[in-house]
């Protein structure tokens, strides 16, 4: 237990459909993260979002819409997404942006079809 | 940004042996993380090491931070040691990993 919770741990979804992940932080802390890892690469950092503002967005396709209503709570809505999108979804809370020590949540599993 | 490499990017062990990771970074850091993935993938804080030496159990660490490189030792490998070991710089610097497998 690693004080952040994710959820749903697995989702299946096609090309068409809209879903959300959810991600939540028990730690008190500041600064929360969404990254990408797909099968065999590193981790890829997407957003971040510090006092619920983003202050990152590594580029990531639109079809990836991030939401962060307040520090304790992170969610990444899904849409139109293709099959390259299928992959490990890990959300991750810190101090504050670049501050202390990162901890993680267990991760989404992502499958598009 | 700055650059982390990751050595070696493969190890198999037989269990009891005994191992040494390494972990490069281009610039000056103060805030240098150790991570082991488990086969589920979810990523557990092994040490927080902007520098110097700390120990847990089998597993210690040290980071000399002017000379840009940090190392990860594991004494005594067991087979729940296997996985993917990242170093990372603050958040946004992964290293590539490095990919352990013990064996029985």
């Amino acid at each position: 237990e690693t004080g952040v919770t994710q959820t749903p741990r697995h989702l299946v979804m096609g090309m068409t459909n809209k879903k959300s992940l959810k991600c939540e932080q028990h730690l008190g802390h500041n600064a929360m993260y969404w990254y990408k890892q797909s099968a065999k690469k590193p981790l890829e950092l997407m957003f971040v979002y510090n006092f619920k503002e983003q202050t990152e967005n590594n580029s990531v396709p639109s079809r990836f819409s991030p939401e962060c209503p307040n520090s304790s709570h992170l969610f990444l809505h899904l849409h139109t997404l293709q099959p390259e999108d299928s992959a490990l979804y890990l959300c991750a809370s810190s101090q504050g942006p670049n501050t202390g020590e990162l901890f993680f949540g267990e991760g989404s599993r992502l499958t598009v079809l | 940004g700055i650059q982390v490499e990751q050595s070696p990017p493969d190890l198999i062990l037989q269990e009891g042996a005994n191992s040494t990771l390494r972990c490069n970074f281009s610039d000056s850091v103060n805030n240098l993380q150790w991570f082991h993935q488990n086969p589920w993938g979810q990523l557990i804080n092994l040490f927080y090491i902007p520098s110097g030496t700390k120990q847990n159990g089998r597993l210690s660490a040290t980071t000399v931070a002017t000379e840009r490189y940090s190392l990860l030792y594991i004494s005594s490998s067991q087979t729940t040691d296997s996985g993917v070991y990242f170093c990372a710089v603050y958040a946004l610097n992964f290293g590539k990993g490095t990919s352990l497998l013990v064996t029985p």
